[in-house]
Formats: C-alpha cells, sequence, structure tokens
C-alpha cells in the first residue's frame, strides 16, 4: 500500500519562529504532490508540486519537492497564531486518480 | 452554487440507524471525493467519482458503507446500520478535472452514533 507519511504530527512554536513540515511518499507512479491547510474543518488548497526542485511560494509559505527522494517540504517564515492549523500533504499518482492525503501536521503557534 | 455544499452539517442518530449523508459539488465540476475524517486524525479515503466511469470505492471500510452520484451533480453517502466507530467528520470534495488534486471542500458533515 502507497504511504503518504508527514513530520512531524504535531509541532508548538512562538510568533516569528521559521517551521519545516516534512512530507514523504512511497509511490513509484507520481504525478503530483500536494499541501493543504485545514483550520476548522473545510481543507484549502495550498500548492501542488509535479517538478523536482522548484520552489512555490506564496508570502511567508514556499514549498520544495524532491522526486528523486521522494519527500516534499513546507516551510512558514515568520509564524503567525493564524498560521496555528493542521498541515495535509496529498499526492497523485496519475491523471484520473484519487487524491491520498496523510495523517497531517498539527501546527500551534502561541504569541 | 458557489462552493461545494453538504448537508446535515450535523447529525447525531442511534446505532443501528441508517444514515444519508449528501454533498452538493461545485457546478461543472466533473470529479467529486468523499473522506471521512475522525477526531485527530487526517483524511481517510473512501470513494471517489470521476464522471461517468465507474466510481473508486476502494476506500469503503464495509459494506455498510455505500455512495451514489447523479451524472455530475449530487452524491449521497449512505451507512448502514451505525456503529459507534463510524462517528466522524466526513468531508466531500470536487474539483474541475482530475489531473491537478486541487480539490474544493465543502464544511463537513458531523456524524455521532451513539
Amino acid at each position: 500500500e502507497d504511504k503518504v507519511v508527514q513530520s512531524p504530527l504535531s509541532l508548538v512554536v512562538h510568533e516569528g519562529d521559521t517551521v519545516t513540515l516534512n512530507c514523504s511518499y512511497e509511490v513509484t507512479n507520481f504525478r503530483s504532490l500536494l499541501w493543504y491547510k485545514q483550520e476548522k474543518k473545510a481543507p484549502t488548497f495550498l500548492f501542488m508540486l509535479t517538478s523536482s526542485g522548484i520552489e512555490k511560494k506564496s508570502g511567508r509559505l514556499s514549498s520544495i519537492l524532491d522526486k528523486k527522494e521522494l519527500f516534499s517540504i513546507l516551510n512558514i517564515t515568520a509564524t503567525q497564531t493564524g498560521d496555528s492549523a493542521i498541515y495535509l500533504c496529498a499526492r497523485l499518482r496519475t491523471s484520473y486518480d484519487k487524491v491520498i492525503f496523510g495523517p497531517g501536521t498539527s501546527l500551534s503557534v502561541i504569541p | 452554487g458557489a462552493g461545494v455544499s453538504q448537508s446535515p452539517s450535523n447529525k447525531v442518530t442511534e446505532k443501528g440507524k441508517d444514515v444519508e449523508l449528501r454533498c452538493d459539488p461545485i457546478s461543472g465540476h466533473t470529479a467529486l471525493y468523499w473522506y471521512r475524517q475522525r477526531l485527530g486524525q487526517g483524511l481517510e479515503f473512501l470513494i471517489y467519482f470521476q464522471g461517468n466511469s465507474a466510481p473508486d470505492k476502494s476506500g469503503l471500510p464495509s459494506d455498510r458503507f455505500s455512495a451514489e452520484r447523479t451524472g455530475e451533480s449530487v452524491s449521497t453517502l449512505t451507512i448502514q446500520r451505525t456503529q459507534q466507530e463510524d462517528s466522524a467528520v466526513y468531508l466531500c470534495a470536487s474539483s474541475l478535472v482530475s489531473t491537478t488534486g486541487e480539490l474544493f471542500f465543502g464544511e463537513g458533515s458531523r456524524l455521532t452514533v451513539l
């Protein structure tokens, strides 16, 4: 069974810290890796990564993919309390395939 | 509609009863997904519909679970003879095409089985 593994599962940091969240996967076929943020109920899309070494960036968030080593990282700089959420990593093996999620990393940013 | 709509938002039922959960995807979205999220856990894949293709039911945990979709619109997830371990938030998502993995989620249906 191909899995999506995330670490750490939970993390507590202070405002202003920089955090790195990790995601690894075990599939041989691979189309894209995705990051979502879940604050209350509905996860919202952050990034889609398809190529190694190309950083995707949105404000203080950035992400990069390593297809050789089968992992991705999500970085958040200068964290704010509003960044507190569960960050979900997911993979898509091929077009028209189901999207499978990892267990998520629960991030708490304290003032 | 503007977003994915799910109903009911909350459902409390007694063990052994059947429940139906409804999902209205974004108009024009061909792909529809159901996930289950237990408290403090990640999203567990249940079933996936893509256009007129046969659905991928590989995530349904038992034969008490079933889902239908009418064309490219409404979907219903049915849980028969509910058990306490079925208590969870059931999330529905849709996407325009299934080639990118960018999903739009509803707010979920919280099911509590007493």
